[in-house]
């Protein structure tokens, strides 16, 4: 099975910054990759797929981009909203795998 | 929009089997690939297998195959899982999702998520 590593594990911010979060997969995934946001005693929501597509309704300070091996989640603005545990998902091979997520805090 | 809307909580006892509901509305639950992942308490997600109504067959994870029987009641739009022989490390939040891409293969994402149901199992 693919491997998927997530960095870092936990993340501190403020409301404002900008972010990235680095999924890094055992071997090329071109660009099969999901991310999710995860809040506290919720389901997971998908936030992008195919590496960069923005699923509809998903705020626009989210964006994705890599291929291969090298995946990177950005928000480019924190809101207070967005402190959550995000989750990446490669879908290149069966079966698929998830990264162990990051939990982003507020600083 | 499919919405997925699974059963309450389960507390079980180690050795028994739990059966969780899923129950779809807004689309054509036949064709749809639903999957189901788990998550024990403060860990990540694990993908456990599924199925597609309209073909009948289920696809399990190795890690739980002989243990999970996946199986759907297109009639009622309503989608299973039972795990067989729990023991404390199944102690878990258990999600069905609908797989949206190349979900013949058994790939691609994950939307929408059912609200989650946990299992206990503690004697």
């Amino acid at each position: 099975a693919i491997r998927i590593t997530q960095s870092p594990s936990s993340l501190s911010a403020s409301t404002g910054d900008r972010v990235t979060i680095t999924c890094r997969a055992s071997q090329g995934i071109s660009s099969y990759l999901a991310w999710y946001q995860q809040k506290p005693g919720k389901a997971p929501k998908l936030l992008i797929y195919a590496a960069s597509t923005l699923q509809s309704g998903v705020p626009s300070r989210f964006s994705g981009s890599g291929s291969g091996t090298d995946f990177t989640l950005t928000i480019s603005c924190l809101q207070s909203e967005d402190f959550a545990t995000y989750y990446c998902q490669q879908y290149y091979s069966y079966p698929i795998t998830f990264g162990q997520g990051t939990r982003l805090e507020i600083k | 929009q499919v919405q997925l809307v699974q059963s309450g909580a389960e507390v079980k006892k180690p050795g028994s089997s739990v059966k969780v509901s899923c129950k779809a509305s807004g689309g054509t639950f036949s064709s749809y690939a639903i999957s189901w992942v788990r998550q024990a308490p403060g860990q990540g997600l694990e993908w456990m297998g599924g199925i597609i109504p309209i073909f009948g067959t289920a696809n399990y994870a190795q890690k739980f195959q002989g243990r999970v029987t996946i199986t759907a009641d297109e009639s009622t739009s309503t989608a299973y899982m039972e795990l067989s022989s729990l023991r404390s490390e199944d102690t878990a939040v258990y999600y069905c999702a609908h797989l949206a891409g190349r979900f013949l293969e058994w790939l691609g994402w994950f939307d929408p998520w059912g609200q989650g149901t946990l299992v206990t199992v503690s004697s």
